[in-house]
């Protein structure tokens, strides 16, 4: 089976600081990972792909296959980062459909 | 790119009465659409995958005669709550992708807030 776990509901850091909101998965072939983000009174929108090994807004993520983790990470938090973040999976097979894990929202403080 | 419209955005109806949600895609072809369904505060739930031109897939536990999908174009795809009820009072939200494979991700309207009286 699928799923998605992402351990905090809520995480406040200040302005500035590393932030990491955590991220692990459970599946048995070759998953891929995406980060979504939901700023206010906003579509959810793709923030970045584990098979783009990109950096978007100064945020990163890294597959761990041996962890079963996709941790996002930004090293100097900034205000516009508050946000609901939702880390999803989606199989490698059939319709591809994503499993979401319950989301972290995001506040930086000032 | 890869923009999608979801209307209405809100809808207040009677207990009973069906409603119909609209899910296009604006500048691609959506081969797949997906229908979610979000309770305060909590995570997006998928009901069902649509297919173009084919029914669409329902997840275990939801009602197929309650939520009826149709995708009859590359274009757009529609979710109708029949006979709705409090208890189908929710966000829902649409998504589509561009084609099967690759890991195309899903672009996302910007959700339906349905209330039942």
């Amino acid at each position: 089976a699928q799923r998605v776990t992402q351990p905090e509901k809520l995480l406040s850091v200040f302005k500035g600081a590393p932030v990491e909101l955590k991220c692990n998965y459970s599946y048995s072939g070759s998953p891929e990972l995406f980060w979504y983000v939901q700023y206010s009174r906003q579509r959810l929108q793709l923030l970045l792909r584990h098979i783009s090994r990109e950096s978007i807004k100064g945020f990163t993520a890294d597959l761990n296959k041996g962890e079963t983790s996709f941790h996002l990470k930004k090293p100097f938090a900034q205000e516009e980062d508050s946000a609901m973040y939702y880390c999803a999976l989606s199989g490698s097979q059939g319709a591809q459909k994503l499993v979401f894990g319950q989301g972290t929202r995001l506040t930086i403080n000032p | 790119g890869a923009v999608v419209s979801q209307h209405p955005s809100w809808v207040i109806c009677k207990s009973g009465t069906s409603v119909k949600i609209e899910c296009r895609s604006l500048d691609f072809q959506a081969t797949t659409m997906f229908w979610y369904r979000q309770f305060p505060k909590q995570s997006l739930m998928l009901m069902a995958t649509s297919n173009e031109g084919s029914k669409a897939t329902y997840e275990q536990g939801v009602e197929k005669d309650k939520f009826l999908i149709n995708h009859a174009s590359l274009t757009l795809s529609t979710l109708t709550v029949t006979s709705a009820h409090p208890e189908d009072s929710s966000f829902y939200i649409c998504s589509a992708r561009s084609r099967t494979g690759g890991g195309q991700p899903q672009h996302f309207g910007d959700g339906t807030r349905l209330s039942i009286l």
